[in-house]
């Protein structure tokens, strides 16, 4: 019944390490996104995509890299690790609509720790 | 670009007592939402509002939007432990698909 569901929930590794963080929603909904949230819960977007075409790229450093093979899932790729990455990652989506009203669902979140 | 600063960024209160949370920006909003987020959670919508000056309850929590459509308070009536948690504002970024959030206030009841 989750809707919004994320794997890993932790990942810790080490500096320099490639990661990949992988989210899947049951909600039939066309719009997903990446958020970070940082040590003092600021939560900060990265991408979005809609219908697997990337919409929103913020000023995200390149070694992120989304990825969405289908509506349902939105994986991201994290390329050499650094520090500055440890924080918690969500995975959202919503139903388009010409309202930006529609409710975002968020998964549970990845807790990333770079040693 | 649009900001948006909640205060306080934390309240720590006793069990009964009443609160309200502030979101204010210098932008207009065309909605702002309310989100609730528990430790180790993701964040749960509570609330959309939409027309300035509208007032939107929800059991114990009542949210109001701005005449102006600039700011938006949540109030929270006779606290409970249960409503311990980060409380989020949200806004559309105008024009675009993109969410920006508040800075967040994190609330601890106390039994």
């Amino acid at each position: 019944d989750t809707a919004v569901s994320q794997t890993p929930k932790y990942l810790v590794t080490q500096m320099g390490n490639d990661k990949s963080i992988k989210c899947e929603q049951n909600l039939g909904h066309d719009t997903m996104y990446w958020y970070k949230q940082d040590s003092k819960k600021f939560l900060k977007i990265m991408f979005s995509y809609n219908n697997k075409e990337l919409i929103i790229n913020e000023t995200v450093p390149n070694r992120f890299s989304p990825k969405s093979p289908d509506k349902a899932h939105l994986n991201l790729h994290i390329n050499s690790l650094e520090l500055g990455d440890s924080a918690v990652y969500f995975c959202a989506s919503r139903r388009t609509s010409g309202s930006l009203t529609e409710t975002q669902y968020f998964g549970p979140g990845t807790r990333l720790l770079v040693l | 670009t649009q900001l948006l600063e909640q205060s306080p960024q934390f309240l720590s209160i006793q069990e009964g007592e009443n609160l309200t949370v502030y979101c204010n920006s210098s932008s207009v909003f065309s909605s702002l939402q309310w989100y609730r987020q528990e430790p180790g959670e993701g964040p749960v919508l509570l609330v959309t509002v939409v027309t300035g000056g509208e007032v939107k309850k929800l059991k114990r929590l009542t949210f109001q939007f701005g005449d102006a459509r600039k700011d938006s308070s949540l109030h929270i009536t006779a606290a409970q432990p249960g409503d311990t948690g980060l409380y989020l504002c949200a806004g559309p970024d105008s024009g675009t698909y993109k969410y920006i959030f508040g800075t967040g206030t994190r609330l601890k009841v106390l039994a």
